[in-house]
C-alpha cells in the first residue's frame, strides 16, 4: 500500500470554526508533512514529523496546529483562519526526514475555502 | 537560502524529447535533488532523485552538472499524458530545508 489518505476532500469553514484536517500512511514512514498550496504557486513546507516528533516548523502562524498522535495518522487543527488561509493542503511521508534526499509520497489534497 | 528557478512553461508534441531546467544558484554540498509531477487537484509524484552526474529510471533521466547549480530533467517520447507541472525540489540536509522550485507547466499536443 503506497497511499496516502487525506480527509475531508474539501472543507468550507467560518472565520471563528475550529475544523481539522486528517492525514493517514501504512507504508511505515517515520516522517509526515504538512504543505500549503496557492494557485499556481509551488507547494510551500510548514510542518515535519520526524518518528512523531515536531523536527521542522516553518513560522507558521499559531492558527495551524499539527498533531502527529502516532507513526501513521498526522492531523492539522484550524481554528480562527482568514480568508487568506484558503488553499489546498497536502499531505506527505517518506521513509525517514525531513531533509536528507528521501522520496516523498504525497495525498491528494484538503481544498480547504475559508469565508 | 537556495533559490530555485523554473521556466513558467513549456510546449511540446507527442513523441518528442522533453528538457525542463531547473536553476539552483546556491545549492549546498549535502543538498538532494528531486523532481516531481503534478496534476490538477492532485498531490505531487515522484519522478526521479540525483546528487550529481546522471541518474536514470524507467520514466526520465536527471542531468546534473559538476558545479551543482543546476539540473535538468528528460522524458523521452511525451504523450499527452504527461501535460502537467513539473518541480524541482532541493532538498537541504544543510539547512533542514525543503524548497520547490516556481514549476513548469508542460503542455503536451497531438
Amino acid at each position: 500500500d503506497t497511499e496516502v489518505t487525506q480527509t475531508p476532500k474539501h472543507l468550507v469553514m467560518g472565520m471563528t470554526n475550529k475544523k481539522s484536517l486528517k492525514c493517514e500512511q501504512h507504508m511505515g514512514h517515520r516522517a509526515m508533512y504538512w504543505y500549503k498550496q496557492k494557485a499556481k504557486k509551488p507547494p510551500e513546507l510548514m510542518f515535519v514529523y520526524s518518528y512523531e516528533k515536531l523536527s521542522i516548523n516553518e513560522s507558521v502562524p499559531s492558527r495551524f496546529s499539527p498533531e502527529c498522535p502516532n507513526s501513521s495518522l498526522l492531523n492539522l487543527h484550524l481554528h480562527a483562519l482568514q480568508p487568506e488561509d484558503s488553499a489546498l493542503y497536502l499531505c506527505a511521508s517518506s521513509q525517514v526526514g525531513g531533509t536528507g534526499g528521501y522520496e516523498q509520497y504525497f495525498g491528494p489534497g484538503t481544498r480547504l475555502t475559508v469565508t | 537560502l537556495a533559490k530555485t528557478t523554473q521556466p513558467i512553461s513549456m510546449d511540446s508534441y507527442e513523441g518528442q524529447e522533453v528538457n525542463i531546467t531547473c536553476s539552483h544558484n546556491n545549492i549546498a554540498t549535502n543538498d538532494y535533488i528531486t523532481w516531481y509531477q503534478q496534476f490538477p487537484s492532485q498531490g505531487p509524484r515522484f519522478i526521479i532523485q540525483g546528487y550529481k552526474t546522471k541518474v536514470t529510471n524507467e520514466v526520465a533521466s536527471l542531468f546534473i552538472p559538476a558545479d551543482r547549480k543546476s539540473s535538468t530533467l528528460s522524458l523521452p517520447r511525451v504523450s499527452l499524458s504527461d501535460t502537467a507541472v513539473y518541480y524541482c525540489l532541493v532538498d537541504s540536509g544543510a539547512t533542514n530545508k525543503l524548497i520547490f522550485g516556481t514549476g513548469t507547466l508542460l503542455a503536451v499536443q497531438p
